[in-house]
C-alpha cells in the first residue's frame, strides 16, 4: 500500500539520549518534512527537504537535524533529548512542493522524562 | 507577524450545517488549506484555495476571500463520523505553511 511510514509509533525517552525518528514514503514525492504538534497549537515545521540531497530549517529546528540521502527516506534526529521535546511528531510529503497536497504519517508520540 | 486564527472548539448537530472560519494574516499569501485531523490520527487533505470564491467538493465546500483574509470550511449534512478537528493553513509568500491551531468539532445527535 502507497504511503508515507513512520517509526516508531511511539517513545518515551530518558533526557539526553540520542534518537532518530524514522520516515519513508513510497510514493516518489519529491518533497519531505517534519512537524511536531503540541496541544493548543498549530503545526510547526522543523525541518524539510525540497528534493533528495537537500534540506531546510523551518520554525523550530533547534535540537534537531535531517538528512535526505535518497528520495523515499528523510529521518529526524535529536542529538541530545529535552523534556520540551516532548510532542508528536508528523513526516509529510508532498509530490513538488508546498502548492500540492501533503501526505501525513501517521505520527510518533515522543515523552522525554 | 505571522497568524492563523480558528475557533478553538464548536458544536454541532447530526443532519445539520456548519461552518468554521479561519482568518489570516501572511507575508505574501500563496493560497490556503483546509485538513482534517481525527483524535490520535494523522492530518488529511480537504481543500486548497489560491482564488476568491467558494470550491465544493460533495458535502464540503471552501471559501476564500483574499481582500478580507478569510475563510471557511462548509461542512452539510452533518455525520458522527465528521467529529474531528479541522485546521487551517495558509501559505506565504516563501511558501511556508503557517498553521492555525484547529478547531475541534464535536457532533451531537
Amino acid at each position: 500500500i502507497a504511503g508515507i511510514t513512520q517509526a516508531p509509533t511511539s517513545q518515551i525517552l530518558a533526557a539526553g539520549r540520542r534518537m532518530t525518528l524514522r520516515c519513508t514514503q513510497d510514493m516518489r514525492h519529491n518533497a519531505m518534512y517534519w512537524y511536531r504538534q503540541d496541544l493548543g497549537l498549530g503545526l510547526r515545521l522543523i525541518h524539510y527537504s525540497n528534493t533528495a540531497g537537500t534540506t531546510g530549517k523551518g520554525e523550530v529546528p533547534d535540537g534537531y537535524s535531517v538528512s535526505r540521502a535518497n528520495t523515499d527516506d528523510f529521518p529526524l534526529t535529536l542529538a541530545s533529548a529535552v523534556p520540551s521535546q516532548t510532542s508528536v511528531y508528523f513526516c509529510a510529503s508532498s509530490v513538488t512542493g508546498e502548492t500540492t497536497e501533503a501526505f501525513f504519517g501517521q505520527g510518533t508520540r515522543l515523552t522525554v522524562v | 507577524g505571522q497568524n492563523i486564527d480558528q475557533p478553538t472548539e464548536m458544536t454541532a448537530t447530526e443532519g445539520a450545517i456548519v461552518q468554521i472560519n479561519c482568518t489570516y494574516q501572511t507575508s505574501g499569501f500563496n493560497g490556503l488549506f483546509w485538513y482534517q485531523q481525527h483524535a490520535g490520527e494523522a492530518p488529511t487533505f480537504l481543500s486548497y484555495n489560491v482564488l476568491d470564491g467558494l470550491e465544493e467538493k460533495g458535502r464540503f465546500s471552501s471559501f476564500l476571500s483574499r481582500s478580507k483574509g478569510y475563510s471557511y470550511l462548509l461542512l452539510k449534512e452533518l455525520q458522527m463520523k465528521d467529529s474531528a478537528s479541522y485546521l487551517c493553513a495558509g501559505l506565504d509568500s516563501n511558501y511556508q505553511l503557517i498553521w492555525g491551531a484547529g478547531t475541534k468539532l464535536i457532533i451531537k445527535p
